[in-house]
């Protein structure tokens, strides 16, 4: 079965520390991994997806099979990133059906 | 182009009641996808509509029903509410698969 977990319900920390966001998950296909973000009172949007290798935002995740796991990483934090976090996967052969993580809410403090 | 567009936004009603949500997808989108947020929950994949027909589904009962539109507009029923239905409704459109963008949601309050 199809699993996304995120460990680590609240994080927080200080403006220009490092951060990293915890996502393992559980499949044995070849997943697509995304990472959504919702900042207050806006909705839910994409992040970054681990095909596109893009960097967003000053975000990135490597995606490690032999770990499976997504994790998130900034190396400096900044106030406006403070916002619940979403893993989610996805399988190709599902045409679009995406499991959820119960997300993590970042606190970045001044 | 607004995005995805969710209506109504908040909606209340009592435990055996019916409630009718709709989205609009964003504009070039064909695909429709719905979404039950609990409080403190990620997103639960309730089902997927394309070419009007409810392509996948997941592990919800059969109370929750959907329909899709010829203009690709799509409505989620939930019939015989119970406490536990109470959650935000998250609609999500996608042109290719798995590239979703979402709405704002619907939240539902049964009381």
């Amino acid at each position: 079965a199809q699993r996304v977990t995120q460990p680590e319900k609240l994080l927080s920390v200080f403006k220009g520390a490092p951060v990293e966001l915890k996502c393992n998950y559980s499949y044995s296909g070849s997943p697509e991994l995304f990472w959504y973000v919702q900042y207050s009172r806006q909705r839910l949007q994409l992040l970054l997806r681990h095909i596109s290798r893009e960097s967003i935002k000053g975000f990135t995740a490597d995606l490690n099979k032999g770990e499976t796991s997504f994790h998130l990483k900034k190396p400096f934090a900044q106030e406006e990133d403070s916002a619940m976090y979403y893993c989610a996967l996805g399988r190709g052969s599902t045409l679009g059906r995406l499991y959820f993580g119960r997300g993590t809410q970042l606190t970045v403090w001044p | 182009d607004a995005g995805v567009t969710q209506s109504p936004t908040h909606l209340i009603k009592t435990r055996g009641q019916q409630v009718t949500l709709r989205c609009s997808p964003k504009s070039g989108h064909d695909t429709v996808s719905w979404y039950q947020q609990a409080l403190g929950q990620g997103p639960q994949f309730i089902f997927q509509y394309y070419e009007e027909e409810e392509r996948q589904r997941g592990n919800f009962p059969d109370r929750f029903s959907g329909h899709q539109f010829p203009n690709y507009s799509s409505e989620l029923n939930v019939n015989a509410l119970l406490l536990g239905d109470s959650a935000l409704y998250l609609c999500a459109s996608s042109s290719l698969p798995n590239e979703q963008f979402f709405g704002p949601g619907t939240r539902l309050t049964v009381l």
